[in-house]
């Protein structure tokens, strides 16, 4: 069935540490996968994205990378800064529907 | 300039009401989309437009009637409520498959 498995479900980092977020889906055929800030009480925010036919992405301090054999893909968060606090999905696009499925989250702190 | 709007932000109301949740978007999208997020943060797909034609009707009670009379705007109805409709919905809008989503603010609905 459409499933994408997130862990962790929570996690703790200290200020300036790395964060990584690991994702794995079981549709062969998913060829998009965003990630997604939420915020307490706001909408989730897409912060990156990666299609299937690249294998790692990098944004700033951000950065996806995407492994299709093994139907996993990771976020990777340098030099964490409190507020990078949120909580994180990750999406695997169904088929050509256009419909994502989300991770259960993860909610990640950054202590200062 | 809003990109996904949604009316209202709360609502709560009793068991057994009916409600109406509107949502527009400008950003010129094609599809639309209704998730709920229950209490666990869980995001699930609920229903899906494309110029104004449902194309994904996941297993949802049919209590719940969306209703897209033009392609900026998608509203969700919902009949009959029950304690366990208490969730936020977000609306959210993408220019096509394989493309991220724009998410609404959401509303926050509280069934007692």
């Amino acid at each position: 069935g459409e499933n994408v498995e997130q862990h962790p479900s929570t996690l703790s980092v200290q200020e300036g540490d790395s964060a990584v977020i690991k994702c794995t889906y079981s549709d062969s055929a998913s060829n998009y996968f965003p990630w997604y800030k939420q915020e307490l009480g706001k909408r989730p925010q897409l912060i990156i994205d990666i299609r299937s036919n690249v294998g790692e992405k990098k944004d700033q301090r951000i950065a996806v990378t995407l492994n299709k054999t093994a139907k996993h893909f990771s976020l990777h968060i340098t030099e964490t800064q409190p507020e990078d606090s949120a909580v994180y999905f990750c999406a695997a696009s169904i088929s050509n529907t256009g419909k994502l499925i989300f991770g259960q989250g993860t909610t990640l702190q950054v202590k200062p | 300039d809003t990109a996904v709007s949604q009316t209202p932000k709360y609502l709560v109301t009793q068991m057994g009401n009916d409600k109406s949740i509107k949502c527009e978007q400008n950003l010129g999208h094609d599809t639309m989309y209704w998730y709920k997020q229950d209490s666990k943060k869980f995001l699930k797909i609920m229903f899906s437009y494309n110029n104004k034609e449902l194309i994904i009707n996941e297993t949802v009670p049919n209590r719940f009637s969306p209703k897209s009379p033009d392609k900026a705007h998608l509203n969700l109805h919902i009949n009959s409520l029950e304690l366990g409709d208490s969730a936020v919905y977000f609306c959210a809008s993408s220019q096509g498959v394989n493309y991220g989503y724009t998410f609404g603010s959401g509303t926050r609905l509280t069934v007692v």
